[in-house]
């Protein structure tokens, strides 16, 4: 069965700081992984995937993710936060095979950017 | 190009009461999932439709239903409703998931707010 921890359900940083969000995931095939982001009474939007090659995945707004297997993550970053990066980020796991179609989502992480 | 579409925006219904929630894919799209986004419990995988047939189903028990139409819209139905079924019930849809194709890019509609009174 797939699962996603993100660690920290609260997160804080200055306008300009580093972003670091985290995702830890575990899948008995090989994941496929995403990252969502929320913003007020909206729905989700895909900042960004994983599915083969390159490990390193860039997204949109400037945010960029790492899948590392041998850690089972799937860590966000942004070099410099800017205040219209405050939301609530989801990390997501899907598979194919019988969970086929079945994304697994993390239970999010409230980012807030201090002026 | 017009994104995925809920209807209703909200919606209070009260216990033992049906709703019915509403979502219109993007054009060409013809998969639909629907989530129930709780307080406090995050976005839990309600079902997937695919081409006008069930393929995937969460954890929930059968009072939750739905249907696929043939212009790939999509209707969730939740049966005998109980308090706890209140929430932010969000619906995505991408493009053909037939063979399991999980990365495919999921857009999600604004949500329908189902409050339980």
């Amino acid at each position: 069965a797939q699962s996603v921890t993100q660690l920290g359900s609260h997160v804080s940083v200055s306008e300009g700081a580093l972003v670091l969000l985290r995702c830890n995931y575990s899948s008995s095939v090989p994941p496929y992984l995403f990252w969502y982001v929320q913003y007020p009474n909206q729905g989700l939007q895909l900042l960004l995937k994983y599915t083969t090659g390159a490990t390193l995945v860039k997204g949109i707004n400037g945010f960029e993710a790492e899948f590392k297997k041998s850690e089972t993550s799937f860590h966000l970053t942004k070099p410099s936060a800017h205040m219209s990066d405050a939301a609530e980020y989801f990390c997501a796991v899907s598979e194919s095979g019988p969970n086929a179609g079945k994304s697994t989502f993390g239970d999010g992480t409230t980012l807030t950017v201090k002026p | 190009e017009a994104g995925v579409t809920q209807s209703p925006t909200h919606l209070i219904k009260t216990r033992g009461q049906q709703a019915t929630l509403r979502c219109s894919p993007i054009s060409g799209h013809t998969s639909v999932y629907w989530y129930q986004q709780a307080l406090g419990l995050g976005l839990q995988f309600l079902l997937w439709y695919d081409e006008g047939e069930e393929r995937n189903r969460g954890n929930f028990p059968p009072r939750f239903s739905g249907r696929q139409f043939p212009n790939y819209s999509s209707e969730l139905n939740v049966n005998a409703l109980e308090l706890e079924d209140s929430a932010l019930y969000l619906c995505a849809s991408s493009l053909n998931g037939r063979g399991g194709y999980p990365y495919n890019e999921q857009f999600f509609g604004p949500g329908t707010r189902l409050t339980v009174l």
